[in-house]
């Protein structure tokens, strides 16, 4: 069985410019989670999704940010304009419950490392 | 107030002793969910055990044992004889599911270096 897929998994961009990512949740799987891990702040929740629906984005940094899950299969995180310090490695995760009402496991994918220079 | 705690921000040991990584927590809620990842320097997080607030009995894994303590709010982690390929970052996770459903929060993490 495969797990979460997420890609590219190495990024680099100009400052300014968008950057798209990409995470294909576990089959089955009903809830979706994004986030980012930086040195400074360490492991962050941006935005989590049960049954592509989202449903706490109080993690996004900034209006910059913004994540769509358009079916159960699929969920993007994208920044325009980047910046520096957008410079992290983002996680997806997919848990087979839903996030509101249950606590499974969380599964993550490989991560994307994203360098804005 | 964090509400985990992972007070060592760096461990390093010789191959083969047994080591500890602790881990301290705070909530409100009386259910509530534990667990620890581990993220090797390849960079994966790789889930190691979730543990309910209800289930206090300890939990052996090869080598690996937990230790919940709801009294001092612990829940603290040991590898017995441990091995190079032990090296990692290893995190603790509280989620609480009435006041803040869905969300993990994460300890800043402990590295753990066994060196042979």
């Amino acid at each position: 069985d495969a797990g979460v897929i997420q890609s590219p998994r190495h990024e680099v961009t100009e400052m300014g410019q968008e950057v798209t990512l990409r995470c294909k949740p576990i089959s089955g799987h009903n809830s979706l989670f994004w986030y980012r891990q930086t040195m400074m702040r360490g492991l962050e929740l941006l935005i989590y999704f049960n049954n592509n629906v989202p449903i706490d984005d109080s993690g996004m940094p900034e209006d910059r940010f913004s994540a769509k899950m358009p079916n159960a299969s699929f969920s993007t995180l994208k920044i325009q304009p980047s910046e520096p310090r957008d410079s992290a490695v983002y996680f997806c995760a997919s848990s087979p419950g839903l996030a509101a009402t249950s606590t499974d496991t969380q599964y993550f994918g490989p991560g994307t490392r994203l360098t804005v220079l | 107030a964090q509400k985990v705690t992972q007070a060592q921000t760096e461990i390093s040991v010789v191959e083969k002793e047994d080591v500890t990584l602790d881990c301290v927590y705070e909530t409100r809620d009386t259910t509530y969910y534990l667990f620890w990842y581990k993220q090797p320097p390849s960079g994966e997080l790789v889930f190691l055990i979730r543990r309910n607030s209800f289930d206090e009995q300890n939990e052996i894994s090869g080598r690996y044992s937990w230790n919940f303590q709801k009294s001092t709010s612990s829940f603290n982690f040991t590898i017995t004889a441990s091995q190079v390929v032990d090296s990692a970052v290893y995190f603790c996770a509280l989620s609480e599911p009435n006041t803040n459903a869905g969300k993990s929060t994460f300890g800043d993490g402990t590295t753990l270096t066994v060196k042979p």
